[in-house]
C-alpha cells in the first residue's frame, strides 16, 4: 500500500482541466512544502513536472499547476491535450524513515 | 545534457543478488543525490535509497537490511546490491538524480532496466 493516496483514474476531454489529488499526512504532505508531481508515458522514465508544490521546471507547459492545502497536494492540467495522456505520481518528503515516499499513481485518460 | 544508463543481468535467481550500475555520462557525480527507484511490472514506484557523492547514504527501512549502495567517482559510476531476491523484487530499476536531500525532485533519470527473479 502506497504511503499517499492518488485516484486510480481520471478522465477529461481536450481543452478541459482535471484535478489529480495527493493525499498524505502530517508527516509528509502536511508538513514540508517537498512535493513533486511526475509524469510518466507507457514504456518511459517518469518526468519531473512539478517540484516543491508548485514550481514547473524549464520546459514544463504553464498548464500544468501544482497546489497544497492540509495534508493534500493537487495536481491541475488545463486546457488538456492527448498528449497528456500518461501516469501521473505525486512524491513527498517524510519524516517517517524512507525519506522519499510515492503515491500509487493516476491514471489520466483524455477522452 | 546528463544521461544515466543502468546495466546489469536482466534474470536473478531467487535467494541470490541483484547487482546493478549506473553510469553517469556528459556530467559529474559531484555535489548530487543518486537515487535508486524502483517500478514492478503494472504497479507504482518505490524509493530505494540514495547515496550522496561523498558516499553517504540513506536507505528506505523497508528495504535497509537487503541494500548496499556504493559509488565510483573515478568511473563517474553508481552501484547497487540488493540481496535475498524474491519474486516481490521483479520491477524496472531505475538510477535517477536529485540536488537535495529534502526535495524529491528527481531531475535526471536512466531508462530504467527490467529485472526479473525466477529460477
Amino acid at each position: 500500500q502506497s504511503a499517499l493516496t492518488q485516484p486510480a483514474s481520471v478522465s477529461g476531454s481536450p481543452g478541459q482541466s482535471i484535478t489529480i489529488s495527493c493525499t498524505g499526512t502530517s508527516s509528509d504532505v502536511g508538513g514540508y512544502n517537498y512535493v513533486s508531481w511526475y509524469q510518466q508515458h507507457p514504456g518511459k522514465a517518469p518526468k519531473v513536472i512539478i517540484y516543491d508544490v508548485s514550481n514547473r521546471p524549464s520546459g514544463v507547459s504553464n498548464r500544468f499547476s501544482g497546489s497544497k492545502s492540509g495534508n493534500t497536494a493537487s495536481l491541475t492540467i488545463s486546457g488538456l491535450q492527448a498528449e497528456d495522456e500518461a501516469d501521473y505520481y505525486c512524491s513527498s518528503h517524510t519524516s517517517r524513515t524512507i525519506n522519499w515516499v510515492f503515491g500509487g499513481g493516476t491514471k489520466l485518460t483524455v477522452l | 545534457q546528463v544521461q544515466l544508463q543502468e546495466s546489469g543481468p536482466g534474470l536473478v535467481k531467487p535467494s541470490e543478488t541483484l547487482s546493478l550500475t549506473c553510469t553517469v555520462s556528459a556530467g559529474s557525480i559531484g555535489f548530487y543525490y543518486w537515487s535508486w527507484i524502483r517500478q514492478p511490472p503494472g504497479k507504482g514506484l518505490e524509493w530505494i535509497g540514495y547515496i550522496f557523492y561523498s558516499g553517504s547514504t540513506k536507505y528506505n527501512a523497508d528495504l535497509k537490511s537487503r541494500v548496499i549502495m556504493s559509488v565510483d567517482t573515478s568511473k563517474n559510476q553508481l552501484s547497487l546490491k540488493l540481496s535475498s531476491v524474491t519474486a516481490a523484487d521483479t520491477a524496472v530499476y531505475y538510477c535517477a538524480r536529485s540536488s537535495s536531500f529534502t526535495s524529491p525532485t528527481f531531475d535526471f533519470w536512466g531508462q530504467g532496466i527490467l529485472v526479473s527473479v525466477s529460477s
